[in-house]
């Protein structure tokens, strides 16, 4: 069935430093979500791509969708211990559920 | 304040006994979801819910039950028949399915002894 790929599956980094999440997959995607989930805690959403080629930025994250949409990534600028926790991506599969990456945890060192 | 809500957040039960985790939401929507997350691992989705009175499995029932019969409730029981069913388990719903934004609840984390 249809998946995504997401990588790195861990990244640990310097506060201060850039991180960037990647999701793949191998057929073209109607949309993607992106989620974040804190340690202990539940996922909450953080924006959806539709179009070809979307950029959506908030304050430091930055949120890609490929021109193909086969691709999508999420870039945060100069990291901080808020940002630490899993970062999961998801499309609208062909029925009604959605389907998740298996995430990438993101720990950031003070 | 609109949300979803899971009860209760721990859960200790005997190998062999049945559970049922609550998950209530006050948001109208009319999709509800029930996943499983393992330590370090991503979300795995049991079963969901378009509208009440109906519900289809998701990749891993098995083991597990469900039933909808108020818009705003989707309990899931755990039978003795999961292998494994300590874990952490998110109910979410949407306002439709597919490509809509999901809610999550706090979670139920079920351990078995």
């Amino acid at each position: 069935g249809q998946q995504v790929m997401q990588i790195p599956q861990y990244q640990h980094v310097q506060e201060g430093e850039d991180f960037t999440t990647y999701c793949n997959s191998s057929t073209t995607l109607s949309n993607i979500q992106w989620y974040k989930q804190r340690p202990g805690g539940h996922p909450v959403f953080l924006i959806q791509l539709v179009k070809s080629g979307e950029v959506k930025k908030q304050k430091r994250l930055t949120f890609q969708f490929g021109e193909a949409k086969k691709n999508s990534s999420l870039h945060i600028t100069a990291t901080q211990t808020t940002d630490v926790g899993t970062y999961f991506c998801a499309f609208g599969g062909s029925s009604y559920k959605l389907i998740f990456g298996s995430g990438t945890r993101l720990l950031v060192r003070p | 304040d609109g949300g979803i809500t899971q009860s209760p957040k721990y859960l200790f039960r005997k190998e062999g006994q049945n559970v049922t985790l609550s998950c209530e939401q006050n948001l109208n929507h009319d999709a509800m979801y029930w996943y499983r997350q393992d330590p370090g691992q991503g979300l795995r989705l049991i079963y969901y819910s378009q509208i009440v009175n109906d519900f289809q499995k998701g990749d891993i029932a098995e083991g597990y039950s469900v039933s909808r019969e108020k818009k705003e409730s989707f309990p899931l029981t755990v039978t003795s028949a999961q292998k494994n069913p300590t874990a952490f388990y998110l109910c979410a719903s949407s306002t439709s399915g597919g490509a809509t934004e999901q809610f999550f609840g706090p979670g139920t984390r079920l351990t078995v002894l």
